[in-house]
């Protein structure tokens, strides 16, 4: 079956520094790929996607590339903020219809000033 | 206006006892779900519906039931609270096969 494994957390930085979290998978077929941010105390918001391989999707300075000769889609951002802080998902689809996704556990971002 | 919104936002209940939890797309979405998401922070599908059809029944006990009336609205049934009941359920939509799921803010159980 599909799964996504990234790295728990917590993970903590100061302001400005570069941040990675890891993500790699587990799929048949070639799964579409997202990275989702929770917010506290809020539902989970999608933060970026990719759909094949070689694709890059970035959105509020965050990118992800999915690579499948690595079966990974890291998260990298080059300087975080304080309102980075979040736990940040990485998820999978496996298929077009109603299956919905496969999350990875979360990890928790914690930005220092 | 909320795209996804969930009622209620918090539920504090005894063991035993039955409650709902309704949720709300405004999306035109023809997909709707059911997640559980842990004290760890961990989501799990639980239901999907498609068109008011249910697509997965993942391995929920059977003290849960999801009613779909129309596309716009899925709801969730849950008999004889247990303790381990209590978690943060969250409904989302999707427009089907895109993965773009709108998540609503959740509902926080806490069973006593």
């Amino acid at each position: 079956g599909n799964s996504v494994t990234q790295m728990e957390g917590p993970v903590t930085l100061s302001e400005e520094a570069f941040l990675t979290i890891n993500c790699t998978y587990t799929a048949t077929g070639y799964p579409s790929l997202f990275w989702y941010v929770q917010y506290p105390g809020e539902g989970l918001q999608l933060l970026l996607k990719a759909t094949k391989a070689d694709d890059k999707g970035s959105n509020k300075g965050f990118e992800a590339t999915y690579r499948k000769e690595t079966t990974s889609f890291h998260l990298e951002k080059g300087s975080v903020q304080v309102s980075d802080s979040a736990v940040y998902f990485c998820a999978l689809k496996g298929g077009g219809g109603a299956d919905g996704l496969t999350f990875g556990k979360g990890t928790h971002l914690i930005i220092q000033p | 206006d909320t795209a996804v919104s969930q009622t209620p936002k918090y539920l504090v209940t005894q063991m035993g006892n039955d409650k709902s939890i309704k949720c709300e797309q405004n999306l035109g979405h023809d997909t709707m779900y059911w997640y559980k998401q842990d004290s760890k922070k961990f989501l799990k599908i639980m239901f999907s519906y498609n068109n008011k059809e249910l697509i997965i029944n993942e391995t929920v006990p059977n003290r849960f039931s999801p009613k779909s009336p129309d596309k716009a609205h899925l709801n969730l049934h849950i008999n004889s609270l247990e303790l381990g009941d209590s978690a943060v359920y969250f409904c989302a939509s999707e427009a089907v096969g895109t993965g773009e799921l709108f998540f609503g803010e959740g509902s926080r159980l806490t069973v006593l």
